[in-house]
């Protein structure tokens, strides 16, 4: 039950697109498309943003967008904006039939 | 207006216990998978416990097996995690989480404010 592997951070300048990887293994990541992602910012609880590798709940801005690609799950934010600027953290479910998060990515909105 | 609610939290010494519990409000909780989930001081999201609609199945980090026991009282609407042996790396925030749709237990939707866990001597 290894924590998924996210960059420590991502910049960018608003209005520009980044994008967050999400590195696990064919025992997780690769095996399901059970794949999420939450935004937390400082002293606040996770909101939930995607899941099912692509989906966004309801509410949430279309400027979020995931994919996923073998073992490593994406998150793109497009039209970058201030308020943007949090830390992200992936989640798969796992073969152990856990869940498993990533191990954050802080983003910065320049 | 669905609402979870941590509480418990405190100082407890190295290898001493603590339940934490969690109230619910606003959906119906015998229907959906609940999860534990902590972040230690600086640190990131760390998947605890989960378990599912009926309290029949659940599910743990290695980190905590055989230490932490998860557990519901659907005609309280209430969770519980029951911590024992408890480690210094046990001290975080610990968030109560509802499961994103009924019987799912991939996500994790609406999380309450946290409780801290604080082990020192």
């Amino acid at each position: 039950q290894s924590a998924l592997t996210q960059p420590a951070s991502v910049s960018g300048s608003p209005g520009q697109s980044i994008t967050v990887s999400c590195t696990g293994t064919s025992s997780d990541v690769g095996a399901y498309n059970y794949v999420s992602w939450y935004q937390q910012y400082p002293g606040e609880a996770p909101k939930f943003i995607i899941y099912d590798v692509t989906h966004r709940p309801s509410g949430i801005s279309d400027r979020f967008s995931g994919s996923k690609s073998g073992n490593t799950a994406s998150l793109t934010i497009s039209g970058l904006q201030a308020e943007d600027e949090a830390d992200y953290y992936c989640s798969s479910y796992s073969s152990s039939r856990t869940l498993v998060f990533g191990t954050g990515t802080k983003v910065t909105v320049l | 207006e669905v609402q979870v609610a941590e509480s418990g939290g405190g100082l407890v010494q190295p290898g001493g216990s603590l339940r934490l519990s969690c109230e619910v409000s606003g959906f119906t909780f015998s229907s959906y998978t609940m999860h534990w989930v902590r972040q230690a001081p600086g640190k990131g999201l760390e998947y605890v416990s989960g378990i599912d609609s009926h309290g029949g199945n659940t599910y743990s980090a290695d980190s905590v097996k055989g230490r932490f026991t998860i557990s519901r009282d659907n005609s309280k609407n209430m969770l519980f995690l029951q911590m024992d042996g408890l480690r210094l790396e046990d001290m975080a925030v610990y968030y109560c989480a509802k499961g994103f749709y009924p019987f799912n237990y991939f996500y994790m939707d609406v999380w309450g404010k946290g409780t801290t866990v604080t082990v020192s001597s």
